[in-house]
């Protein structure tokens, strides 16, 4: 089945620095692939995404690159702010009826001024 | 404002009781779904309805149920079968195929 593996955290910062987290996926056909933030006690809110491969998804300062031949969508900011301290979930959508998201196991990021 | 709305924020269970989380949209979606997060980890999908009258179960149905009489409204009710309920819960909308889904604020369900 589908699967989605990410980086684990925590990853701790210092403020404008580099960020990069890492995220492949397993999937057959085409998936839709999303980056999702979650700040403490909240839902999941969407940063971005991709759908087809190449396409660079960009949001608020982030981004993430839809490759194919890697099976990998990783997420890059280049400068982090404290505010950007959350968990964040890659997840894709396969070929299933349903659409159904299947998430990574979320990576905290941890960003100090 | 277009949105999810979940409700309660926090909801207490006492041993052999059943309680329902309810989760409303008025973003005009068709497709509905519920996820558990347990603490430091990933989301897993509960239950899931892509039309009024009609779900499907998900990877952890097990212990919980759920109803879709209206095209806004999915409740999802933990029933005393759920032997360890404790978790955060998530409401989500959105249309399918591949398209992006939406979440609701979550509702903290904690065992007395």
């Amino acid at each position: 089945g589908d699967s989605v593996t990410q980086m684990e955290g925590p990853v701790t910062l210092s403020e404008e620095a580099f960020l990069t987290i890492n995220c492949t996926y397993t999937a057959t056909g085409y998936p839709s692939l999303f980056w999702y933030v979650q700040y403490p006690g909240e839902g999941l809110q969407l940063l971005l995404k991709a759908t087809k491969a190449d396409d660079k998804g960009s949001n608020k300062g982030f981004e993430a690159t839809y490759r194919k031949e890697t099976t990998s969508f990783h997420l890059e900011k280049g400068s982090v702010q404290v505010s950007d301290s959350a968990v964040y979930f890659c997840a894709l959508t396969g070929n299933n009826a349903g659409n159904m998201l299947t998430f990574g196991g979320g990576t905290r990021l941890m960003v100090k001024p | 404002d277009g949105g999810i709305t979940q409700s309660p924020k926090y909801l207490f269970r006492k041993e052999g009781q059943n309680v329902t989380l309810s989760c409303e949209q008025n973003l005009n979606h068709d497709a509905m779904y519920w996820y558990r997060q347990d603490p430091g980890q990933g989301l897993r999908l509960i239950y899931y309805s892509q039309i009024v009258n009609d779900f499907q179960k998900g990877d952890i149905a097990e212990g919980y149920s759920v109803s879709r009489e209206k095209k806004e409204s999915f409740p999802l009710t933990v029933t005393s079968a759920q032997k360890n309920p404790t978790a955060f819960y998530l409401c989500a909308s959105g249309r399918p195929p591949g398209e992006t889904q939406y979440f609701g604020p979550g509702t903290r369900l904690l065992v007395l």
